[in-house]
């Protein structure tokens, strides 16, 4: 079966650097990716890896090991608005050339002054 | 312009009723989904359509019926509603099957008294 884990709540201070963790054990991997949910509104799309190494986006950045079937999601520079749960998932070939999204439960983050 | 877009916001209905939710996106994507997220904020995906065509259908009850009348839209019918169908459902877009990134809506938050 499918099995993606990240840390439930992790919190962190305004300024500060934190990193969210993923790991995944699944079959046809196609890539991973982060979103960004603030409560009460849509996901988001912050990044995706297919290849193993760092992407780097702003203030966000994303690395992927596939061999070791783990990510992580940078943020630098914490913002309060950074506050929001993040969303590990990993893109499977469904089969018939077709790709779904699996979702780990998410990471809520906390930004505290 | 609104990327993509659904109607209603709350639902809030008895049980043994049946609803429908609808879903439409302006992006000119070929494939639409359609995800629950239940209390617990675990977004799970139930449905994908690729130019109409049904190509994902994950374990849910046959009382979920997606239906496709174009490419730009795709609506959720639920019959005989129950407790357990309570929760906030998301419809996204992505270019094709294969594009990494996808458009979620802002979601219907469903509640069953």
């Amino acid at each position: 079966g499918q099995n993606i884990d990240q840390p439930t709540e992790m919190t962190a201070t305004e300024g500060a650097i934190v990193q969210i963790n993923c790991t995944y054990q699944t079959s046809g991997f196609n890539g991973l990716f982060w979103y960004q949910q603030h409560a009460g509104e849509a996901p988001t799309f912050l990044s995706y890896n297919v290849l193993d190494g760092l992407e780097e986006k702003g203030r966000f950045s994303s690395f992927l090991s596939r061999s070791k079937g783990y990510s992580y999601l940078l943020l630098k520079e914490l913002q309060m608005k950074d506050s929001a749960s993040y969303l590990c998932a990993v893109s499977l070939d469904s089969g018939a050339g077709s790709y779904q999204l699996t979702f780990g439960k998410g990471t809520k983050l906390s930004v505290i002054p | 312009d609104t990327a993509v877009s659904q109607t209603p916001k709350y639902l809030v209905t008895q049980m043994g009723n049946d609803k429908s939710i609808k879903c439409e996106q302006n992006l000119g994507h070929d494939t639409m989904y359609w995800y629950k997220q239940d209390s617990k904020k675990f977004l799970k995906i139930m449905f994908s359509y690729n130019n109409k065509e049904l190509i994902i259908n994950e374990t849910v009850p046959n009382r979920f019926s997606p239906k496709s009348p174009d490419k730009a839209h795709l609506n959720l019918h639920i019959n005989s509603l129950e407790l357990g169908d309570s929760a906030v459902y998301f419809c996204a877009s992505s270019q094709d099957t294969f594009s990494y990134e996808q458009y979620f809506g802002p979601g219907t938050r469903l509640t069953v008294t």
